[in-house]
């Protein structure tokens, strides 16, 4: 089974300053997506961005990016020019692409970000 | 963007009693929803999947006869707690996702039941 570790329970930026949650996880599987969604205190579940686990290329959303290691079953979440409205709880997510949909998510325990003004 | 509508936000029961939880999709049809459950402070543990038409998939450890799932229609998937008991309060969320393959899942707002 799938599973996905996040490290940091909380972490705390300076506003305007740079951020990188830390992600890994660990699956069998060769085609798959890895998520990381945000948080606020409503607990609206946000997308912040995807990849997709056959692209190289690392994902990037305006000022959100990931480092996304495949070999390393790492997926880290960079935040640039943090932003007070980023304070929320960010988890790291996996799902397993059978082609057919059906797959729910499976979520790290998440990270709450502190940003500092 | 896709539209997850989840009622009620909020329900406090009595602990015997069912209680039921609507997800709908407003603005898309929806092949697969999920129903997730997140303890305070923890994460989201995904405890079913439902096709339209179909009978509920149950993860690990979910039992289907407490957690009663229906996806009678490409909009609509309820939850039914039955028999409430107080180890039964969470917070329930939904997701619902248009089509297959690598389309994204969207969020309910989701639903905190606090059974007494």
């Amino acid at each position: 089974a799938q599973t996905v570790t996040q490290s940091q329970p909380e972490m705390s930026v300076q506003e305007a300053e740079t951020v990188t949650l830390s992600c890994t996880y660990d699956t069998s599987e060769s085609d798959y997506y890895l998520f990381w969604y945000k948080q606020p205190p409503s607990r609206q579940m946000i997308l912040v961005i995807r990849q997709e686990a056959y692209k190289q290329q690392n994902a990037t959303e305006n000022r959100f990016s990931v480092n996304f290691q495949k070999a390393a079953k790492s997926f880290s979440l960079k935040i640039s020019d943090s932003q007070l409205g980023d304070a929320a709880m960010y988890f790291c997510a996996y799902r397993r692409d059978s082609g057919g949909g059906a797959d729910g998510l499976t979520f790290g325990k998440g990270t709450h970000l502190i940003i500092q003004p | 963007g896709a539209v997850v509508s989840q009622h009620p936000s909020r329900v406090i029961c009595k602990s015997g009693t069912s209680v039921k939880i609507e997800c709908r999709s407003l603005d898309f049809q929806a092949t697969t929803m999920f129903w997730y459950r997140q303890f305070p402070k923890q994460s989201l543990m995904l405890m079913a999947t439902s096709n339209e038409g179909s009978k509920a998939t149950y993860e690990q450890g979910v039992e289907k006869d407490k957690f009663l799932i229906n996806h009678a229609s490409l909009t609509l998937s309820t939850l039914t707690v039955t028999s409430a008991h107080p180890e039964d309060s969470s917070f329930y969320i939904c997701s619902a996702r248009r089509g297959s393959g690598n389309t994204e899942a969207f969020f309910g707002q989701g639903t905190r039941l606090t059974v007494v």
